[in-house]
């Protein structure tokens, strides 16, 4: 299947600080990619969907401001948490739609932000 | 409103038992429909997917899973598990050819010796 390459995998941070998460798709080109976050023993939670040259779509009762979106080129977009603080800290995961076979999804191996 | 359905938080299963992991879906029309597996600390995989067609699809790892349009469920099972299958499983549905994935609350899967 597709590959999409997250990073980093882990991140410690102090509060205050911002994070970069990027996300690649390494073998097709992504017009868009989802971000989403996990919270110990539970499912995925949608946070936005960025499009390239146009601006992200946040799920309701996301900030935007705190959760920055950028879709740079086709194949990379990526999630800045600004301003971190401890209720920050989660598994953020990317994926994107292959649109040749039916915009499957495939997903990054995942972000886990710790902000101290 | 849309909703996917994941009855069984937690299964554990002996090695060698098969192993089955229900997931319903609601809405009228059939969405496409996705199995993704996900290790500790790990992204998803996907297992296998329904579109249309054969309502027995194969998946990787030894997976199938079927499609019973009215029970509007997908069925995931696999004959005989591994120790290597102990992870969280998730049903996940489309309801367009495009857009968002919405996924079940995933269901743990344990094997013992």
């Amino acid at each position: 299947g597709a590959v999409v390459s997250q990073h980093p995998s882990r991140v410690i941070c102090k509060s205050g600080t911002s994070v970069k998460i990027e996300c690649r798709s390494l073998d097709f080109q992504a017009t868009t990619m989802f971000w989403y976050r996990q919270f110990p023993k539970q499912s995925l939670m949608l946070m936005a969907t960025s499009n390239e040259g146009s601006k992200a779509t946040y799920e309701q009762g996301v900030e935007k401001d705190k959760f920055l979106i950028n879709h740079a080129s086709l194949t990379l977009s990526t999630l800045t948490v600004t301003s971190a603080h401890p209720e920050d800290s989660s598994f953020y995961i990317c994926s994107a739609p292959q649109k040749d076979i039916k915009n499957i999804q495939y997903f990054g191996a995942g972000t886990r932000l710790s902000v101290l | 409103a849309q909703s996917v359905t994941q009855p069984d938080i937690h299964i554990t299963v002996s090695e060698g038992a098969s192993l089955e992991l229900r997931c319903n879906y609601s809405y009228g029309a059939t969405p496409y429909l996705f199995w993704y597996v996900q290790s500790p600390g790990q992204g998803l995989q996907l297992l296998l997917k329904y579109f249309s067609g054969d309502t027995l699809v194969q998946g990787i790892k030894g997976f199938e899973a079927e499609f019973k349009r009215s029970q509007s469920s997908f069925n995931l099972r696999k004959p005989s598990v591994h120790w290597s299958d102990a992870a969280e499983y998730f049903c996940a549905v489309r309801w367009a050819s495009w857009g968002k994935l919405q996924f079940g609350a995933g269901t743990q899967v344990v094997v013992t010796p």
